[in-house]
């Protein structure tokens, strides 16, 4: 079946460790998306990638960094220059940028910094 | 400065009545509408979009009103399940800088259907 899978779904990190979360959809959508979702916030947009080997920064970008070498995958690296790492993530695809093309969501990842 | 806003945290109702969720938005830019259920450790789903053009979308349960010159939609559920139960989130999208076509959530509301 196609769909978007998030891994792994919940993840533990140090401080001042870098980690990096995966993603892979198998829907041939051109869009991927990272959000992060903290208790009492909307989803807020991490980085977005409208086609391979290019990327862009969202509203959060800081603290963060992705790649999109093949289409089917765009994973997150959480690095240790965010402050505030501890969060749900939330990994989206799409057929193509905005507009009416609705977005797939992952099951997320938990990450915790302990 | 929230763009697209779901005042209401919470929302009981009963099993067979009718949920209404709300979501207001402030850029008239905005032309495509969609409302997203989650459940808690899950990613969220689709559940039901509307265009501009358009003032009402319907599918089954769910049905979406759109009242552009208000810049506001609602999401109503007859009759409401207990499967309802979920954090409903409101997103656009549209024509309007920054992050061009991507998606704008609202913060979510989270709906309780008692049976």
């Amino acid at each position: 079946d196609g769909g978007i899978t998030q891994s792994p779904k919940y993840l533990f990190r140090k401080e001042g460790q870098n980690v990096t979360l995966s993603c892979e959809q198998n829907l041939n959508h051109d869009a991927m998306y990272w959000y992060r979702q903290d208790p009492g916030q909307g989803l807020r947009l991490i980085y977005y990638s409208q086609i391979v080997n290019d990327f862009q920064k969202g509203d959060i970008a800081e603290g963060y960094s992705v790649s999109r070498e093949k289409k089917e995958s765009f994973p997150l690296t959480v690095t240790s220059a965010q402050k505030n790492p501890t969060a749900f993530y939330l990994c989206a695809s799409s057929m193509r940028q905005g507009g009416d093309s609705e977005a797939f969501f992952g099951q997320g990842t938990r990450l915790t910094v302990v | 400065d929230q763009q697209v806003k779901q005042n209401s945290p919470s929302l009981s109702v009963q099993e067979g009545r009718i949920s209404i969720l709300n979501c207001d938005y402030t850029n008239s830019m905005f032309d495509y509408f969609l409302w997203y259920k989650k459940y808690p450790a899950e990613g969220p789903t689709f559940l039901i979009s509307i265009s501009s053009i358009k003032d009402k979308n319907e599918d089954g349960r769910f049905t979406v009103f759109l009242n552009k010159s208000a810049k506001h939609l609602s999401l109503h559920i007859v009759p409401s399940q207990p499967g309802d139960s979920a954090v409903y989130f409101c997103a656009a999208s549209g024509d309007y800088g920054g992050s061009q076509g991507n998606l704008i959530f609202g913060k979510g509301t989270k709906l309780s259907v008692k049976p």
